[in-house]
């Protein structure tokens, strides 16, 4: 069974940059996207982007230019960077694993434990 | 605010049937399949329902999905305390990865 654990900075300062990186254990990491996704303080769901295996990339509109999101099928591991943060940004973020079993049945099967992110000045 | 929408609160008491219903469009839930995910306390969302009304392994045949036309429903039976948390549904719009706001179940 596919386990998602993710780390990094949890407080951050108004225009810094957010990096998280998520490693993936017990299953394969080719053939599927990796997604990350926050969840403000009020309990809502934003999917963030995501890299396929094969290195592409697919992000929300809301946050493209300032986000960006790469992995590493050497070691199993995507990671999250989000340039200029604001209080907005304050959230809890989660990577987690984007299957797709056909075009139109996709979802996130696994996810990471959660990691909080808090921007104050 | 969520593009798919949801209750914000729902409460039964233990051994009780509830319903949780999902609100979409034609371009997302009219589509595309429905998932469906279970946030408890402190905990990160796990899937609870995929591809409509199929489980992965683990979750127990208490709870199950339907979906007709732009909406689907979430329901859970023979409800329990350790069924109280937050549920979300989930859809896509073809390039959006989208969410409903949750819905809080309340174990009475």
């Amino acid at each position: 069974q596919v386990q998602l654990r993710q780390w990094g900075a949890g407080l951050l300062k108004p225009t810094e940059t957010l990096s998280l990186t998520c490693a993936v254990y017990g299953g394969s990491f080719s053939g599927y996207s990796w997604s990350w996704v926050r969840q403000f303080p009020g309990k809502g769901l934003e999917w963030i982007g995501d890299v396929t295996y094969s290195g592409s990339t697919d992000y929300n509109p809301s946050l493209k230019s300032r986000v960006s999101i790469s992995g590493d099928t050497s070691i199993s591991q995507i990671s999250l960077r989000l340039r200029s943060v604001t209080a907005a940004d304050t959230a809890i973020y989660y990577c987690a694993r984007w299957q797709t079993l056909a075009p139109s049945i996709r979802f996130f099967d696994s996810w990471g434990q959660g990691s909080q992110v808090t921007v104050s000045a | 605010q969520s593009v798919l929408t949801q209750p914000p609160s729902v409460s039964a008491a233990p051994g009780q049937r509830v319903t949780i219903s999902c609100s979409g469009s034609a371009s997302d839930i009219g589509t595309y399949y429905v998932s469906w995910y279970q946030q408890l306390p402190g905990t990160a969302p796990r899937l609870l329902i995929y591809d409509v009304n199929n489980r992965p392994s683990g979750i127990p045949d208490r709870f199950s999905g339907s979906k007709s036309g732009t909406s689907a429903t979430l329901v859970i039976t023979g409800l329990q305390s350790g069924d109280e948390g937050d549920y979300y549904c989930g859809s896509w719009d073809g390039s959006l990865r989208l969410f409903g706001g949750g819905t809080k179940l309340t174990v009475l």
